[in-house]
């Protein structure tokens, strides 16, 4: 059973607006959670992470949100850019250190 | 040069043959992973090692085995391959001396196809 999930598969967007992805997890124990960014034909590069002490992050136009409470996240990016166009996976660890991942998001920045 | 490399980038093989994708890191971290990609399932962790001595099974090893041939080498085999291991696979590192949690950096992937 997936514990961490993206319940949108894709996102289209127009340049220069916000782009918000969301993700759920189950696992209470979870308590780092990163977002990576997916061309094609490339491997999954990091984008930004959060802890659970936080609950929000900022790097440039990305900010992660985290609430623990109903155990949800999300990546706020702004402004879109055509280069911000590609798969975007949520993954969640707890002690151990192992990442689960979610099934991503496939997102389309419309000039 | 890429910090994580993969080999070969992509694969097609018969079922029955026994596969091996290697995996070379030169970012001197201890921790190596392997994951598999599956349309509509993300990543799913295979096997992990956090040192040279240490090997871990993930979430679905069966069908696979692993072997660390020094910090920076991490190969994944397929003794006997199936149509149902057909995905891409990705090799990963993460560096514990920063302390607690980081991020996983990842190779650019072995696409394999199993007739």
């Amino acid at each position: 059973d997936q514990q961490v999930k993206q319940n949108s598969p894709s996102l289209s967007v127009q340049e220069g607006r916000i782009s918000i992805l969301n993700c759920d997890y189950t696992n209470s124990m979870f308590d780092y959670f990163l977002w990576y960014k997916k061309y094609p034909a490339e491997g999954p590069t990091f984008l930004i992470s959060i802890s659970s002490i936080k609950d929000k992050n900022e790097d440039g136009r990305f900010t992660v949100f985290l609430n623990k409470s109903a155990k949800h996240l999300s990546l706020h990016i702004v402004p879109s850019q055509p280069g911000d166009s590609a798969v975007y996976f949520c993954a969640a660890s707890a002690y151990d250190y192992k990442l689960s991942f979610g099934a991503g998001t496939t997102v389309t920045v419309r000039a | 040069d890429a910090d994580v490399t993969q080999t070969p980038r992509n694969r097609i093989t018969k079922t029955g043959k026994r596969i091996m994708l290697e995996c070379s890191q030169t970012k001197g971290h201890d921790r190596m992973y392997w994951y598999r990609q599956d349309p509509g399932l993300g990543l799913r962790l295979i096997y992990y090692s956090f040192d040279v001595k240490d090997i871990n099974k993930g979430e679905i090893s069966d069908g696979y085995s692993v072997s660390r041939q020094a910090q920076a080498k991490f190969s994944l085999s397929l003794e006997s391959a199936i149509p149902n291991q057909t995905a891409l696979y990705f090799c990963a590192t993460s560096d514990p001396s920063a302390g607690g949690n980081q991020p996983q950096h990842f190779g650019d992937g072995t696409r394999l196809s199993i007739l």
